[in-house]
């Protein structure tokens, strides 16, 4: 069965330190592969998407993640973080033809000062 | 353009009771997904709505259901609430069938 996994449930960083947030995928294609971010009480917001070409991939909020086929990962990161990325972050999986996307359990990150 | 919204953004109801939640796509989407993020589990996929249709659902009990109308809104129902029914309830959409879908604010339901 198609799952996503973020092993880690919680990190924490200091302001100004470099993040990595973690995803695995099981699935026997290449899946579309996103990244949502939620702050507390709000909505998921799209932080950017996988579906082919170049391997690494920019989005918003000066976030990038990175596609590795070899060990089915697409993991987050972000080269200095802020006290404002404190959020919840979302690994996510879908592919085409629709059907619904799978969400991986989320990890929390902490900011401290 | 409009983001996908949600309505009403708080919602209190007693045991027992029906909850309506309502929701806009994005214009020109015509999928409307639905998730339940309760306290500690995570996304829930609810329902999939497309083109009117329920295309597919979630591990809920009956008593979840929705429908969507003809300008591609949607409404969930939630019929004899149940204390383990609070929770966020967020509403997304996307074009038919497609690979991205946008997620609305949530409409906090708390069942007392």
């Amino acid at each position: 069965a198609q799952s996503v996994t973020q092993p880690d449930i919680h990190i924490t960083v200091s302001e100004g330190a470099s993040l990595e947030l973690r995803c695995n995928y099981s699935y026997g294609a290449t899946p579309y592969l996103f990244w949502y971010v939620q702050s507390p009480g709000q909505g998921l917001q799209l932080l950017l998407k996988y579906f082919s070409g170049d391997t690494l991939v920019q989005g918003i909020k000066g976030f990038e993640a990175e596609f590795k086929r070899s060990q089915s990962s697409f993991n987050l990161r972000k080269p200095s973080v802020h006290w404002s990325d404190a959020a919840e972050y979302f690994c996510a999986v879908g592919w085409p033809g629709g059907f619904k996307t799978i969400f991986g359990a989320g990890t929390r990150l902490f900011v401290k000062a | 353009e409009a983001g996908v919204t949600q309505s009403p953004t708080h919602l209190i109801k007693t045991r027992g009771q029906q909850a309506t939640l309502r929701c806009s796509p994005i214009s020109g989407h015509t999928s409307v997904y639905w998730y339940q993020q309760a306290l500690g589990l995570g996304l829930q996929f609810l329902l999939w709505y497309d083109e009117g249709e329920e295309r597919n659902r979630g591990n809920f009990p009956p008593r979840f259901s929705g429908r969507q109308f003809p300008n591609y809104s949607s409404e969930l129902n939630v019929n004899a609430l149940e204390l383990e029914d609070s929770a966020l309830y967020l509403c997304a959409s996307s074009y038919s069938q497609g690979n991205t879908i946008y997620f609305g604010e949530g409409s906090w339901l708390t069942v007392v």
